[in-house]
């Protein structure tokens, strides 16, 4: 079965920290790895990955993919009160289920001033 | 604004009812997609479209049902069937049909049964 394992599923950190969130995964025909953040409502999309160790980079925000170990990490630097949210993580799987998009249960994050 | 639409925000129903929740896109989007988010727990794949007239059942398909009569729209019924339909409903649509692109979501619909 399909499966996309996050962690932590909580974390509090203070501001300007760093913080690291992890996203494993098991599928059938791997096609890409994304990330999203979701605040009150609809997730917004952060990064799409689907090569192995090539870095993606938003502003404090990176992400890497690892296909060997079947993992990825996203990077929060600097870490802001804004930063606070739900980190999804989400892996497109083809095959059978082709294309669609299993999700991790998140990672909750606090940041305090 | 290109974008999704949900509505209602929120919506109150007495058990044994059914529902139709609304998504509606503007992206030129092929695909849509239904997911149910549950307190502590990921999203979970309800229905996805890929074409006009024609979905595939996702993961939790059993107490709902959608249509597709149109690229812009794709409603999701929720049924008496349902057992547990308390929830929080996200729509999402793609560029690409499933296989290739980020997903975007609308804002979401509340939904309590009781």
């Amino acid at each position: 079965e399909d499966k996309v394992v996050q962690s932590p599923l909580s974390l509090v950190v203070h501001e300007g920290d760093t913080v690291t969130l992890n996203c494993s995964y098991e599928v059938t025909n791997f096609r890409s790895l994304l990330w999203y953040k979701q605040e009150k409502k609809a997730p917004t999309f952060l990064f799409m990955l689907t090569s192995s160790g090539i870095e993606k980079k938003s502003g404090r925000l990176s992400s890497i993919l690892d296909k060997k170990e079947l993992f990825s990490i996203l990077n929060i630097t600097a870490t802001q009160t804004g930063d606070s949210a739900v980190y999804l993580c989400a892996v497109e799987a083809g095959g059978g289920s082709q294309g669609n998009l299993i999700f991790g249960k998140g990672t909750k994050l606090s940041v305090k001033p | 604004d290109g974008g999704i639409t949900q509505s209602p925000k929120y919506l109150f129903r007495k058990e044994g009812q059914n529902v139709t929740l609304s998504c509606e896109q503007n992206l030129n989007h092929d695909a849509m997609y239904w997911y149910r988010q549950d307190p502590g727990q990921g999203l979970r794949l309800i229905y996805y479209s890929q074409i006009v007239n024609d979905f595939q059942k996702g993961d939790i398909a059993e107490g709902y049902s959608v249509s597709r009569e149109k690229k812009e729209s794709f409603p999701l019924t929720v049924t008496s069937a349902q057992k547990n339909p308390t929830a929080f409903y996200l729509c999402a649509s793609s560029a690409y049909p499933p296989g290739g692109g980020e997903q975007y979501f609308g804002p979401g619909t509340r939904l309590t049964v009781t």
